[in-house]
């Protein structure tokens, strides 16, 4: 089973800031990575895909890059409905989520 | 518009079985391949079915197996989660999530909105 790190847990950041979230696989997923944001009470919505590929309707503030085993989610300037929890989640056997990071005004 | 609506018992007794339904519209059910996911309380995701279009191929994960069944019904445009001797780690959120294809592989888009199972006496 692929096991995907996310880091940090938590990350607290102010309206305006540049949001840097981390996940790395245990072994190779080539691009077949995606992240997903969730906010309390909300189902998940699909942000990016094929690691750097943004979902239909997804500003353009929200990026990925990265491939085989690191990878990152880039907000470049959070707004206010930014604040939630992302999860990345590989498609490369069956699909794992990794544990999620918290973006929460500082 | 697409939309998925989850329902079912949204109370279970341990030892029991649950069965969630999922209405699909806004598209052409038969032509998705479907999941089910869930989410205990304050924790993160964990896809736990996948079934195809037809319904001939479907996958389970480790963790519910031999517990689980997905099944659809194409002429009613719904799918379905059955699951048994359920104890209260199943308590959680029960996500369908249809398959959206890319020219590499498939992503989970859209999701329903989930439902609210607890395993409790």
């Amino acid at each position: 089973e692929i096991v995907l790190a996310q880091s940090p847990a938590t990350l607290s950041l102010s309206p305006g800031e540049r949001a840097t979230l981390s996940c790395r696989a245990s072994q190779s997923v080539s691009k077949y990575l995606a992240w997903y944001q969730q906010k309390p009470g909300q189902a998940p919505r699909l942000l990016i895909y094929d690691a750097s590929k943004r979902a239909t309707g997804i500003p353009a503030r929200f990026s990925g890059s990265g491939s085989g085993t690191d990878f990152t989610l880039t907000i470049s300037s959070l707004e206010p409905e930014d604040f939630a929890v992302y999860y990345c989640q590989h498609r490369y056997n069956w699909p794992t989520f990794g544990q999620g990071t918290k973006v929460e005004v500082k | 518009e697409v939309q998925l609506v989850e329902s079912g018992e949204t109370l279970v007794q341990p030892g029991g079985s649950l069965r969630l339904s999922c209405a699909a519209s806004g598209f052409i059910f038969s032509s998705y391949e479907m999941n089910w996911v869930r989410q205990a309380p304050g924790k993160g995701l964990e896809w736990l079915s996948y079934i195809s279009g037809s319904g001939d191929t479907i996958y389970y994960a480790d963790s519910v197996k031999g517990r689980i069944t997905i099944s659809r019904d194409n002429a009613k445009n719904s799918l379905y989660l059955q699951l048994n001797s359920l104890t209260t780690e199943d308590t959680g959120v029960y996500y369908c999530a249809r398959d959206w294809v890319t020219d590499t592989t498939n992503w989970f888009d859209p999701w329903g909105q989930g439902i609210l199972v607890t395993v409790s006496s």
